[in-house]
């Protein structure tokens, strides 16, 4: 079944630890992007990639990196986790034809 | 600061009722408007891409219109089931790498 898969479903991760969620596409679009949903706040990007091998920092980047080494996958990294990242974290892809397209999401707890 | 707003934020209906969802947006200036549903504990699924250039798209029972000028759109969903229970959220892409996400409505249809 065409579309994204995001990994893990859920973690929980000791504060200063380093964690990368995966994201991978099967659709071949280019433009990728991660989101962050907290209740009251809504979904809000972190950094999205228009292309492999380009990134581009969104509107909450601090304490998180991506890497788009190849058009499939586009991994959301924290390098050292503090509590404030606990969040449901949702990879997405997008065409000008079809929009946005959601994977299922990670649900993340730092500790 | 494109700014989007959902009325109502939460709405409570029995089964076979025919629903208005609102969705208003501070700029026109917009590629597309996408609504979204999500269901507790769960991603983002696409229900209905409309661009800027369209006045509204219709799949099934939803129907969704734009009104670009007056920064409104609405989701019509006809004769309502148990089953349309979920948040729905519209989203507005103002530019190329963002997508701006209302805080959603809540919608439970009892049977």
């Amino acid at each position: 079944i065409a579309g994204i898969t995001q990994a893990p479903t859920s973690q929980i991760l000791a504060a200063g630890r380093r964690m990368t969620l995966r994201c991978t596409q099967d659709m071949r679009h280019n433009a990728m992007y991660w989101y962050r949903q907290d209740l009251g706040l809504g979904l809000r990007l972190i950094h999205y990639s228009n292309t492999a091998g380009t990134t581009g920092k969104g509107e909450v980047p601090d304490g998180y990196s991506v890497s788009r080494a190849n058009t499939d996958d586009f991994p959301l990294t924290l390098a050292s986790a503090v509590p404030s990242q606990t969040s449901v974290y949702f990879c997405a892809s997008r065409t000008d034809r079809d929009g946005y397209t959601f994977g299922s999401g990670t649900r993340l707890t730092v500790v | 600061k494109q700014e989007v707003t959902q009325i109502p934020a939460a709405l409570s209906v029995p089964e076979g009722e025919n629903l208005v969802l609102n969705c208003s947006f501070t700029d026109s200036a917009i590629y597309n408007l996408q609504w979204f549903r999500q269901d507790p504990g769960k991603g983002l699924t696409s229900l209905l891409l409309i661009q800027s250039s369209q006045r509204e798209q219709t799949s099934g029972r939803l129907n969704a219109s734009l009104d670009k000028s007056s920064g409104r759109s609405t989701l019509y969903i006809a004769a309502s089931q148990p089953g349309d229970s979920a948040t729905y959220l519209c989203a507005v892409r103002p530019g190329r790498d963002k997508l701006i996400f209302g805080t959603g409505t809540r919608l439970q249809v009892f049977p």
